[in-house]
């Protein structure tokens, strides 16, 4: 069984598209997180939700806004969509109160 | 905030050979030290970690020990074998909301 799963794993577009990334979690965790992998594999955390309140949000544009309807789920969305956004993203959830964090197969998003 | 070196970027090993990567932290409060094997086309995936509480955690082949004193740690791993080749990240967490800082990476690569 998929543990922390995410939708889709290729994404191409435009530039100036809008488009969103889904993931969701079977492991009963209460925190989600994103993270941007750039092109030289470097890991940095975007956002994270706890209980769908949001608790981390770093310096990210206010072109990306996550959305938590529950909490086995944290989207993505991302408008007007630039050439430097192209990255793998990355979704990983954990259990309240404790810091392993477990990650998706990420999305591979190509932005032409 | 945290800031996580990490080396070397590359390391190629002969298979049977032992495997050290060295990460250094900055903040004295980063309690917990995880760190993360992702293959190509993959997640990251947890391997193994370590707390602040503890100077040594051994799993298998796998080994992280930790001096507190002087802020670093490190992933060892004996006997390694072809699987073993993957890019490793160490990664460090200061605050209570689970907000990783990763180090740059190392490619590991085994050859028989």
């Amino acid at each position: 069984d998929t543990a922390v799963s995410q939708t889709p794993k290729y994404l191409v577009t435009q530039m100036g598209n809008d488009k969103s990334i889904k993931c969701e979690q079977n492991l009963g965790h209460d925190t989600m997180y994103w993270y941007k992998q750039d092109s030289k594999k470097f890991l940095k955390i975007m956002f994270s939700y706890n209980n769908k309140e949001l608790i981390i949000n770093e310096t990210v544009p206010n072109r990306f806004s996550p959305k938590s309807p529950d909490k086995a789920h944290l989207n993505l969305h991302i408008n007007s969509l630039e050439l430097g956004d192209s990255a793998v993203y990355f979704c990983a959830s954990s259990p309240a109160g404790i810091y392993e964090q477990y990650f998706g197969p990420g999305t591979r998003l190509t932005v032409t | 905030g945290e800031n996580v070196e990490q080396h070397p970027s590359t390391l190629s090993v002969q298979e049977g050979d032992s495997a050290v990567i060295k990460c250094t932290y900055s903040d004295s409060a980063s309690n917990y030290f995880p760190w993360y094997k992702q293959e190509l086309g993959k997640g990251p995936q947890l391997i193994i970690d370590i707390r602040s509480n503890v100077g040594e955690k051994k799993d298998q082949r796998i080994a992280v020990t930790l001096n507190k004193t002087a802020k670093h740690f490190s992933l060892h791993i004996t006997e390694t074998q072809p699987e073993d080749s993957a890019v490793y990240f160490c990664a460090a967490i200061t605050d209570s909301w689970g907000k990783l800082q990763f180090g740059a990476g190392t490619q590991v690569v085994v050859t028989p």
